[in-house]
Formats: structure tokens, sequence, C-alpha cells
């Protein structure tokens, strides 16, 4: 059962433009979301995280939004540049430290 | 900031042999490690947690006795795929917490190990 879901496995943007990466998660017990890009063969890196008293957290290029009755959260890169192709995780904590993660969606931008 | 080294990057390594994956902080002690298991275009799967000084805690599915985790100090965990095979070939990454701050996790650069 996919408690973090991340339902498009790929992106393409164009340079410039804005990326919105969704992320939808089923248990209502989570109250911290976070952002992880990973390139292969790499680890994964931190990007934004937001708490679940928030409904939104901005940092630089990157905008993360929470919809808690939707249980919906997306993150916004803006503007879009190539060095931004990667793929983007998002994670969620609850009552444990164990990070849940979704599976993963790949952005590519492109000039 | 707090780095995560893990060690080696990439092994390759004879059906029935075992191999050790090692897990570093370097500049914070980590009484929380946790290993994660990466199978091509899928998302990370939690393996299990490693506390300092206990026995770690799988999740389920995953064989502790194929798996072997030693988190013998503050700065180090090990994993040790045991006979390995060539399904257990991926992408094995750890994790860690700070004292100072629970999340974001920190994580090592991953070791892809290939079994043939």
């Amino acid at each position: 059962d996919q408690q973090v879901k991340q339902n498009s496995p790929s992106l393409s943007v164009q340079e410039g433009r804005i990326s919105i990466l969704n992320c939808d998660y089923t248990n209502s017990m989570f109250d911290y979301f976070l952002w992880y890009k990973k390139y292969p063969a790499e680890g994964p890196t931190f990007l934004i995280s937001i708490s679940s008293i928030k409904d939104k957290n901005e940092d630089g290029r990157f905008t993360v939004f929470l919809n808690k009755s939707a249980k919906h959260l997306s993150l916004h890169i803006v503007p879009s540049q190539p060095g931004d192709s990667a793929v983007y995780f998002c994670a969620a904590l609850g009552n444990t430290d164990k990070l849940i993660f979704g599976t993963g969606t790949r952005l590519q931008v492109f000039p | 900031g707090a780095v995560v080294s893990q060690h080696p990057s990439w092994v390759i390594c004879k059906s029935g042999t075992s191999v050790k994956i090692e897990c570093r902080s370097l500049d914070f002690q980590a009484t929380t490690m946790f290993w994660y298991r990466q199978f091509p275009k899928q998302s990370l799967m939690l393996m299990a947690t490693s506390n300092e000084g206990s026995k770690a805690t799988y999740e389920q599915g995953v064989e502790k006795d194929k798996f072997l985790i030693n988190h013998a100090s503050l700065t180090l965990s090990t994993l040790t795929v045991t006979s390995a095979h060539p399904e257990d070939s991926s992408f094995y990454i750890c994790s860690a917490l700070t004292p100072a701050d629970n999340s974001p996790l920190h994580f090592g650069n991953g070791t892809r190990l290939t079994v043939t």
C-alpha cells in the first residue's frame, strides 16, 4: 500500500517556465513533508520541507504548497533551469522517524 | 552541514559471497541511521532502522539474516549483504539523523551493488 504517491513518473518543462511536481498521501498522521532531488547513482539531497501547520513554504526558486484537506502537496520550481533535471521524491514523516518516500518524478528541463 | 559518507560507492561481487557497506557520519554523532534500497526507476524503500548499541529494526519483508546491520558506534553503521545473489543487485543508500534536527535526514551517496 503506497502511502505517498507521485502519479506522474516524468515531466518535461522548457527552461524558464514553471515546473510543478505533485504528491498525494493517504496517512493523515503525516505531519511533516519533504522534497528531495536525486541524480543517478547518488543519494537524495534535501530541497525543501513543510510542516503540516503551514500551507506554503518558499525558498528561492522552490515553493512547496500543502493542502491538508486534499492530502496533497506540490513543489513549484520557477524559473526552471536545465540543472534542475533530476528525479524528485516527496517524502512524509509521521510520529516516527521513518521517511516514507513517493515513487519519484523525473523532471527534464530542456532549453 | 552534516555529512554522511558511504563506502564503497560501487561494488561487484560473485554470487554466494558477502559484501559490507559502511555508512559514516563525518561531523556529527548519529544515534539512528536508516538503510534504504532503490530498484531502478522505483522509490526508495526503507529496509531497516539502525540504532547505536542495539539491534536493528527491520521492515516487513526484509530478511534480517541476509541483510546484517551493525551500528557499533555513534558514527558508523554497516550493512552486510550475506550470500549475495543477482537479485540483491541494487542501489543501497544510508541516511542519518542529526541530534540537532531530526529532519531533513542526511543521505550518503549510495552504493551500487552488482552481483554476478
